[in-house]
């Protein structure tokens, strides 16, 4: 199968620094993406990584190690808003295979 | 102004009634998908295409059917033998580097 493992949940402090890993198996791996969805809304793109490395945009920075099969969300200086479940999906091949998404990270903000 | 729409954003379904959800996107997009989300859970494939008037099943096609007759419409219809309908439904397009856009998803509910 084309598993993708990812935190049920997770909990953070406003203004803290969090990390949403995700693993997948690395056979066939053509690239990585992360969405934000909040409730009862539609997810929304937040980076695509095709190369090691760290990709950064703003508060929120994506990781990839291809090798290890592993990727990050860093999120920094939390706001409320940022509560929200985060989605890490791979693309297995190349071309016209659809996404494969993980069960997502439901992330809550507290003061 | 470019996007994709779905319509309705609430669907009520009596029992034995197929329903269609549409999908519309003006963004040029050759591959379109239908996603199914439970409360609480990831994002499943139902339905995907790739070019006009081509499309293939996805991991929970039974109880469901889609047209693909033009390259903006990609309407997802849930028949009476789809048991278990009550979800949010999400239709997505990708662009030329992988990436997958969502419409703002039609909420399906059962009288």
């Amino acid at each position: 199968g084309q598993n993708i493992d990812q935190p049920t949940e997770m909990t953070a402090t406003e203004g803290a620094i969090v990390q949403i890993n995700c693993t997948y198996q690395t056979s066939g791996f053509n690239g990585l993406f992360w969405y934000q969805q909040h409730a009862g809304e539609a997810p929304t793109f937040l980076s695509y990584n095709v190369l090691d490395g760290l990709e950064e945009k703003g508060r929120f920075s994506s990781f990839l190690s291809r090798s290890k099969g592993y990727s990050y969300l860093l999120l920094k200086e939390l706001q409320m808003k940022d509560s929200a479940s985060y989605l890490c999906a791979v693309i297995f091949r190349s071309g016209n295979t659809p996404l494969v998404f993980g069960k997502g990270t439901r992330l809550s903000v507290i003061a | 102004d470019g996007g994709i729409t779905q319509s309705p954003k609430y669907l009520f379904r009596k029992e034995g009634q197929n329903v269609t959800l549409s999908c519309e996107q003006n963004l040029n997009h050759d591959a379109m998908y239908w996603y199914r989300q439970d409360p609480g859970q990831g994002l499943r494939l139902i339905y995907y295409s790739q070019i006009v008037n081509d499309f293939q099943k996805g991991d929970i096609a039974e109880g469901y059917s889609v047209s693909r007759e033009k390259k903006e419409s990609f309407p997802l219809t849930v028949t009476s033998a789809q048991k278990n309908p009550t979800a949010f439904y999400l239709c997505a397009s990708r662009d030329s580097q992988e990436t997958q856009y969502f419409g703002p998803g039609t909420r399906l509910l059962v009288l």
